[in-house]
């Protein structure tokens, strides 16, 4: 079975723009959390989805926003970017969003804003 | 606030030696889970393994192995007779309850583990 998939690989934007990252859970997988991992810190939890609904989202500006399709993948919206938003953005999913469930990672999207 | 604590930011061992990577966390919770990924220079984390906070016996896989002290809020990774392989940025991860019933992880800042031959 394929892992999670996460496209594009790498992206470069230049400030201002708006970028939209994707992600396909595990086959089964109905939750999708998105990650933001600046370079040398761990990872930041930015928004989870389950059932499509969005259940929670970390201390991010409104610029940051996301979806979840009725096939369980999720896209992730990043408007107005700004230098500080380069990163490695990673997509995880898990069964559920029980607290036993584990959280299974995609490679990740590394974005470069110029 | 939930924290997780990686004093480390790099370690390094000898091929076929043992070295302990540090984790401490801090929580109000009783019931939790405590987690460590292994990111390599592929990007992707990946799981290696996992402590339910309410099991008393630490956690093993195969070369991997953890000293959980709950009173201490201390969660150590031991690999065992390491391997080149083994090479990568290990996370110490706590899984968090939030929003009543959902749940998210709250990752330390990496210890990068360098493996030499």
């Amino acid at each position: 079975d394929a892992g999670v998939t996460q496209s594009p690989t790498h992206l470069i934007k230049t400030r201002g723009q708006h970028v939209t990252l994707r992600c396909s859970p595990i086959s089964g997988h109905k939750s999708v959390s998105w990650y933001q991992q600046v370079l040398g810190q761990g990872p930041q939890f930015i928004f989870q989805y389950y059932e499509k609904e969005e259940r929670g989202r970390g201390n991010f500006p409104d610029r940051f926003s996301a979806r979840q399709f009725p096939n369980y993948s999720s896209e992730l919206n990043v408007n107005a970017l700004l230098l500080g938003d380069s990163a490695l953005y990673l997509c995880a999913s898990s069964l559920e969003v029980l607290a036993k469930n584990i959280q299974y990672f995609g490679a990740g999207t590394r974005l470069s804003v110029l | 606030a939930q924290t997780v604590t990686q004093s480390q930011p790099e370690m390094s061992v000898q091929e076929a030696e043992t070295v302990t990577l540090s984790c401490t966390y801090d929580t109000s919770e009783s019931d939790y889970y405590l987690f460590w990924y292994k990111q390599p220079p592929s990007r992707q984390m990946i799981l290696v393994i996992r402590q339910e906070a309410y099991k008393q016996q630490n956690a093993t896989e195969n070369r991997f192995s953890v000293n959980f002290q709950k009173a201490a809020k201390s969660f150590s990774l031991k690999i065992s007779d390491s391997q080149l392989g083994d090479a990568a940025m290990y996370f110490c991860a706590y899984r968090v309850l939030f929003g009543g019933s959902n749940y998210k992880l709250t990752f330390g800042k990496g210890t990068l583990l360098t493996v030499n031959p």
